[in-house]
């Protein structure tokens, strides 16, 4: 079956614009989680969302937000971009919440000029 | 304070031989998860083995295993018989299961080299 799809798998914004990034789970799947990771930073958790309510959060400022569709795909959306926000997001399924296995997508690379 | 350490920043090993990637973690929770994930330069993340904190034997998977130390607070993954396909960053994750859901802390990665 289809793994996690991710769109678009590439984008350049500049600051101060907003992007939306998609997320495809799994058929079948319920959570959907994001991560950032930078060569700084390494991967950190941003959010979980499990049947369209999110259920964790990270540390990360309000620019960065996220919903989940009736159908689990989701989107994460940043506003205000900053030249930190350059990174690769990566989105994961599982089954259901707390669901042992995170399934990850190809990510989609944010680059911010 | 860093919850998954990595203190392996390179690795290189000959094919066919086995190689040891370190992981120390910590946590205060009694009840974890302890993921191996590989990341080849495509960028997807690809699950390896999981071992859970009660678990009494450690995990295998194929080629891959998990070297399990509780008391340590140590979970090596141990590659046997290396490929030149194994060549990618490893990351070592931790999920702590009290509230936190499908969170995953990940470690800084280990970027393995396998020489032909």
């Amino acid at each position: 079956k289809a793994g996690v799809t991710q769109t678009p798998r590439y984008l350049i914004k500049t600051r101060g614009q907003q992007v939306t990034l998609s997320c495809s789970p799994i058929s079948g799947h319920r959570s959907v989680s994001w991560y950032q990771q930078t060569p700084g930073q390494g991967l950190q958790f941003l959010f979980e969302y499990f049947s369209e309510t999110q259920r964790n959060k990270g540390n990360f400022p309000g620019r960065f937000s996220g919903r989940q569709f009736s159908n689990s795909r989701s989107e994460m959306n940043v506003s205000t971009l900053e030249l930190g926000d350059s990174a690769l997001y990566l989105c994961a399924s599982s089954p259901g919440f707390g669901a042992n296995v995170l399934t990850f997508g190809a990510g989609s690379r944010l680059t911010v000029l | 304070a860093q919850k998954i350490t990595q203190t392996q920043p390179g690795m290189f090993v000959q094919e066919k031989e086995a190689v040891t990637l370190d992981c120390t973690y910590d946590t205060s929770d009694p009840s974890y998860g302890l993921f191996w994930y590989k990341q080849p330069s495509s960028g997807e993340m690809i699950f390896l083995i999981y071992q859970g904190s009660y678990d009494q034997q450690n995990a295998t998977e194929g080629r891959y295993s998990l070297n399990f130390q509780k008391a340590r607070k140590s979970a090596n993954l141990v590659i046997s018989a290396s490929q030149l396909g194994d060549s990618a960053m490893y990351f070592c994750a931790m999920r702590e299961f009290y509230n936190q859901g499908g969170k995953l802390i990940f470690g800084q990665g280990t970027e393995l080299s396998v020489k032909p």
